[in-house]
């Protein structure tokens, strides 16, 4: 069974422009949760999406948003993107239900110049 | 202070020490998942547990629900064993199950 991919790997942008990144699930999973990585924070969870639905949401600005499509496949989008940005953005898929194990992707590391 | 306390931040050891990793969280969880996460490189889940014990290879993590601890044990440690080791919880409340709350991360070195 292939495992979590995310597309792209690495991404550069300036500051202000908005940026989309992929995630495709595991197949079978209905749930993707999108984490953000960073020297300074660590790990920190941004959303997750159940069945095209956002089911929970971290404290991140408006800027950052997301999306799940039919196929369970996920997006998330970051606009007006700002130095502080500048991350490694993971995404992890699980079946769904309460407590189950979270399978993560590769992450795609964003530099924001 | 942070939900999810993890320690030590940094542990140096020789190959084939016995290695304990150690997580306290602050509020009830659905679940605890231990991470591996190598230098430039994505995040592995090692282990997910809600209470007890479990083993794989020489990797053994235990739960203790009533004292809101769990540890992370490397048996016969080898230098491919370096890497970050976060905790990560679930928490039980607000329907947040899927929600995971981090630990700072471990840094294991394991020197030859």
């Amino acid at each position: 069974k292939a495992g979590v991919t995310q597309t792209p790997r690495y991404l550069i942008k300036t500051r202000g422009q908005q940026v989309t990144l992929s995630c495709s699930p595991i197949s079978g999973h209905r749930s993707v949760s999108w984490y953000q990585q960073t020297p300074g924070q660590g790990l920190q969870f941004l959303f997750e999406y159940f069945s095209e639905t956002q089911r929970n949401k971290g404290n991140f600005p408006g800027r950052f948003s997301g999306r799940q499509f039919s196929n369970s496949r996920s997006e998330m989008n970051v606009s007006t993107l700002e130095l502080g940005d500048s991350a490694l953005y993971l995404c992890a898929s699980s079946l769904g239900g309460d407590g189950n194990e979270q399978f993560f992707g590769p992450g795609t590391r964003l530099t924001v110049l | 202070k942070n939900e999810v306390e993890q320690s030590p931040q940094n542990l140096t050891a020789q190959e084939g020490e016995f290695i304990t990793i150690n997580c306290s969280y602050s509020v009830g969880i659905s679940a605890l998942h231990w991470l591996q996460q190598h230098p430039g490189g994505g995040i592995v889940s090692l282990f997910m547990l809600s209470s007890g014990k479990k083993k794989h290879g020489r990797l053994i993590a235990t739960i203790n629900i009533q004292e809101k601890h769990s540890s992370l044990h490397i048996t016969a440690s080898h230098p491919r064993d370096s890497a970050v080791y976060i905790c990560a919880v679930g928490f039980l409340y607000g329907g947040a199950t899927n929600k995971l709350i981090f630990g700072t991360g471990t840094l294991l070195a394991v020197q030859p």
